[in-house]
């Protein structure tokens, strides 16, 4: 059964605190994976799609980079606007419904 | 370009009753996908509807169904309201929902509190 993992559950950064937040996955054919953020109260707004490893991508502060196992979401330099919930999500070959990890809580501090 | 719309944004039902809920996908986009966000569950797929069919079904019990309209918008309905419906209900939307990387874009979601 396909498994998405994300460490760690709460991250707490001061502004300009430089860190990364995990994804680790078992699928048994990757399709993609997404990463999504949201703030309280709303939907989650779309990031970023990686398909194959040693894929990046990035936006403004935030770069999305993905191995055979697990991805990672390195935020540079963050901002409080930056805090939200990060959530990552897999879709397998096998089924094509979306596989939502439990998501990391970031806080930035000024 | 407006992005997805759900509708109600929020509402207050009792145990036993039904509720329907709204989605209207992004221009151009055929599947439309429902998810239940709670604290402890996470978010949760429900089902996935692509031309009228519905096309994939999460882990949920028959008593929330869905269906969706020749031109694309897409309804849930839950019936016989329980307490643990409460949550967070979401509509998505992409092109086509299969494809390498078929990306979903979310609505603001209907929050739902049954009492």
């Amino acid at each position: 059964e396909d498994q998405v993992t994300q460490s760690p559950e709460a991250l707490r950064l001061q502004e300009g605190e430089s860190s990364s937040l995990n994804c680790s996955y078992t699928v048994s054919g990757l399709r993609g994976l997404f990463w999504y953020r949201q703030d309280p109260g709303k939907g989650p707004e779309f990031l970023f799609t990686l398909y194959s490893a040693g894929e990046e991508k990035e936006k403004e502060r935030l770069k999305a980079t993905l191995t055979k196992k697990e991805s990672f979401l390195h935020i540079t330099a963050p901002k409080p606007e930056d805090s939200a919930t990060y959530l990552c999500a897999v879709r397998d070959y096998n089924n094509n419904d979306m596989r939502f990890g439990a998501g990391t809580r970031l806080t930035v501090k000024p | 370009k407006a992005g997805v719309t759900q509708t109600p944004r929020y509402l207050i039902k009792t145990r036993g009753q039904q509720v329907t809920l709204s989605c209207s996908p992004i221009s151009g986009h055929r599947s439309v996908s429902w998810y239940q966000q709670t604290p402890g569950q996470g978010l949760q797929f429900l089902f996935e509807y692509f031309s009228e069919t519905q096309r994939n079904k999460g882990n949920f019990p028959g008593r929330f169904s869905g269906r969706q309209f020749s031109n694309s918008r897409s309804e849930m309905n839950v019936s016989t309201l329980e307490l643990g419906d409460s949550a967070l209900y979401l509509c998505a939307s992409s092109k086509t929902g299969t494809g390498i990387g078929n990306t979903i874009y979310f609505g603001e979601g209907s929050w739902l509190t049954v009492v």
